[in-house]
């Protein structure tokens, strides 16, 4: 059982470039999140969806977009990356509004 | 936006010690209160998730206890070990339409040495 797991693990691009981080679970869940975690914030919601076909905005979305198109995958993109993006991206999933989140390995992206 | 604190920001203590670390949220606006633990380099692991005031959770060493009227979380760790060094985060589901959004503090990094 696989849980969830995120593409790529390390990027590097540079300012004004485009990318897509893949996030994919296993366990039918519902609810999925992205988050960025940079150091002394803690974990800051950037978007979450509650289901196949649906998105919503978290704490600090600009400049990010995203989708969910099939249930077990929710897609991160940066149409025109910055330097304010470096971060690390964590994705997330749950079934129940109270329940558990459980957290993917990580991506780490630098922005030039 | 809600408010989750976490206290001490970090903490070093010997093998064998007890510790404890507070989280706090606006009492007003509570649904549930997770606790995570976070190794370098790996991703955040659910400890606990506690609903009711009063409720009190434990696995092997570690334990945790809500009091939903004042606003606080405590998470004790009994006999330290250098296994359970980590960033221990609190987290916070507040009530109404929130799709389980959660509202992380900053954590607690704790670091137990022989």
């Amino acid at each position: 059982n696989a849980g969830v797991t995120q593409t790529p693990k390390f990027r590097v691009l540079k300012t004004g470039q485009s990318m897509t981080l893949l996030c994919a679970q296993d366990m039918n869940h519902e609810y999925m999140y992205w988050y960025r975690q940079d150091p002394g914030m803690g974990l800051r919601l950037i978007h979450y969806s509650v289901g196949e076909g649906t998105t919503a905005k978290g704490e600090v979305p600009d400049g990010y977009n995203v989708s969910r198109l099939k249930k077990q995958n929710f897609l991160l993109g940066l149409e025109s990356a910055a330097p304010s993006q470096t971060s690390v991206y964590f994705c997330a999933s749950t079934q129940t509004v109270k329940g558990t989140q459980y957290f993917g390995p990580g991506t780490r992206l630098l922005v030039l | 936006i809600l408010n989750v604190e976490q206290s001490p920001q970090s903490l070093h203590v010997q093998e064998g010690d007890s510790t404890n670390f507070t989280c706090s949220f606006p009492s007003s606006n509570f649904y549930a209160l997770h606790w995570y633990r976070w190794e370098t380099a790996k991703s955040p692991e659910a400890l606990f998730v506690m609903t009711l005031n009063g409720d009190e959770k434990k696995k092997g060493r570690i334990s945790a206890t809500l009091n939903t009227k004042e606003g606080y979380s405590y998470l004790y760790i009994k006999g330290s070990q250098p296994e359970d060094s980590a960033t221990y985060l609190c987290a916070l589901t507040p009530p109404t339409g929130t799709a389980s959004k959660l509202t992380f503090g900053t954590g607690t990094r704790l670091q137990v040495t022989l």
